[in-house]
């Protein structure tokens, strides 16, 4: 059984919309994190969150929000698209300061 | 400049060969981790590594926190070793910083 989960795998999206991804975690950890994989990038950290609450945000732009609803859920809205948001989105979890677990990805093509 | 370089950029084995994969970091850390990403792009964590060595089957890691250098060897490769190794280290706030990776292409 997949311990975290992100969905959707895959999302197409037309510039200047808006999307949400969703991240759930069944592992019990106290903490989500986002990362973000564009071509010929390394990793690179968005968001961290430790018992619902942000604690670290390397994203310049408002235009993407965390959204956690509950302890297991950490959601990612991304308004105003645009084709260089295109990349894969990677949840990941950890019982902090441990070891982190990453979801599978969605993968967002902004046209 | 990056914080965290991995090297070489590339390797290409024979099967049964070993590896060794490094990773340099220019900033101070909590942690070092490795992982394993398939070519589907999903990642498996393969070792936390505060500092010292981990073995994990032909896996082993070890961190020297004073000389700021992480490697990954891996022993008697196999084709299915084929893919990407990432190591990234642990900053305040939990928050990962990742090098470029390692691609590993294993021949039969």
């Amino acid at each position: 059984d997949p311990k975290i989960i992100q969905k959707p795998k895959y999302l197409v999206a037309v510039t200047g919309s808006e999307k949400i991804l969703i991240c759930e975690q069944y592992l019990g950890h106290n903490a989500m994190y986002w990362y973000r994989q564009s071509a010929k990038k390394p990793l690179e950290f968005m968001f961290s969150y430790s018992y619902q609450k942000l604690m670290d945000n390397q994203t310049a732009s408002s235009r993407f929000q965390p959204q956690s609803s509950k302890k297991n859920h950490l959601d990612l809205q991304i308004t105003a698209l645009k084709p260089d948001d295109s990349a894969t989105y990677f949840c990941a979890s950890s019982q902090a300061p441990w070891e982190q677990f990453f979801g599978p990805g969605t993968r967002l093509t902004v046209l | 400049g990056q914080q965290v370089q991995q090297s070489p950029a590339s390797l290409v084995l024979q099967e049964g060969e070993n590896a060794e994969l490094q990773c340099n970091f220019s900033t101070s850390l909590n942690s070092m981790q490795w992982f394993y990403q398939r070519p589907g792009g999903s990642l498996v964590s393969l070792f936390y590594n505060p500092s010292g060595t981990k073995h994990s089957g032909r896996l082993t890691s070890t961190t020297v926190i004073k000389e700021r250098r992480s490697s990954l060897h891996i022993s008697s490769s196999q084709t299915t070793d084929s893919g990407t190794y990432l190591c990234a280290l642990e900053g305040n706030t939990g928050k990962l910083i990742f090098g470029l990776g390692t691609t590993l292409q294993v021949q039969p």
